[in-house]
């Protein structure tokens, strides 16, 4: 276990339906990450929290909602998804002290049918 | 935008080879990183390279950092079949959180 721990691990969900993905970390970082890994592409930044705030929201469509309540929980809501959606959903998070290296959660494996 | 570029893409090597994976980026940096990633697993951080001329080693595994250059490297030393796994690395741009991956590299070591 790395201090990141996501939820759920798997994740079938229908193209009408609303789903939450969760992130949690205990590591006392200050930056918490959501990225999409598929088979076609690399791994891609989707949205970063700094302090609490959104200072990246790498034209993401808008079907993806995030929320970070505090600086230890990071939500990805989701509604209206398409099958191309279907993904590794990431979460990670850094400080920015101390070598700002990223941690990662296991994953959310997202299949939208 | 930050752009990150490794290549190759793909590696099939023999055990006790070596060889060397390349990481560019496109802006100044001097916080590159290197994680791997085995298959349905997440990534694990492999090493952190925060000043230009860095270097550190891991077992078989030695990373080095060239900020003028804008070029890290992966070299890798008698592989093993262990080693086999998809190698990422990322950079944080200067000032700033976000952390930009490359496609990664598939290694295969075979016997």
């Amino acid at each position: 276990e790395t201090g990141v721990t996501q939820t759920p691990r798997h994740l079938v969900m229908g193209m009408t339906n609303k789903k939450s993905l969760k992130c949690e970390q205990h590591l006392g970082h200050n930056a918490m990450y959501w990225y999409k890994q598929s088979a076609k592409k690399p791994l891609e930044l989707m949205f970063v929290y700094n302090f609490k705030e959104q200072t990246e929201n790498n034209s993401v469509p808008s079907r993806f909602s995030p929320e970070c309540p505090n600086s230890s929980h990071l939500f990805l809501h989701l509604h209206t998804l398409q099958p191309e959606d279907s993904a590794l959903y990431l979460c990670a998070s850094s400080a920015t002290e101390q070598g700002g290296e990223a941690f990662f959660g296991q994953g959310t494996r997202l299949t939208v049918v | 935008e930050l752009k990150v570029e490794q290549n190759p893409l793909f590696l099939s090597m023999q055990e006790g080879k070596n060889y060397t994976i390349y990481c560019n980026y496109s802006t100044t940096s001097d916080r590159l990183y290197w994680y791997r990633q085995d298959p349905g697993k997440s990534l694990e951080s492999l090493f952190v390279l925060l000043s230009n001329g860095a270097v550190k080693q891991e077992g078989r595994l030695m990373a080095s950092l060239d900020t003028k250059a804008r070029l890290s490297t992966l070299h890798i030393t008698a592989a093993v079949h262990d080693l086999s796994a998809t190698y990422f690395c990322a950079v944080k741009e200067y000032n700033n959180n976000d952390m930009r991956f490359g496609a990664g590299t598939r290694l295969t070591v075979k016997p």
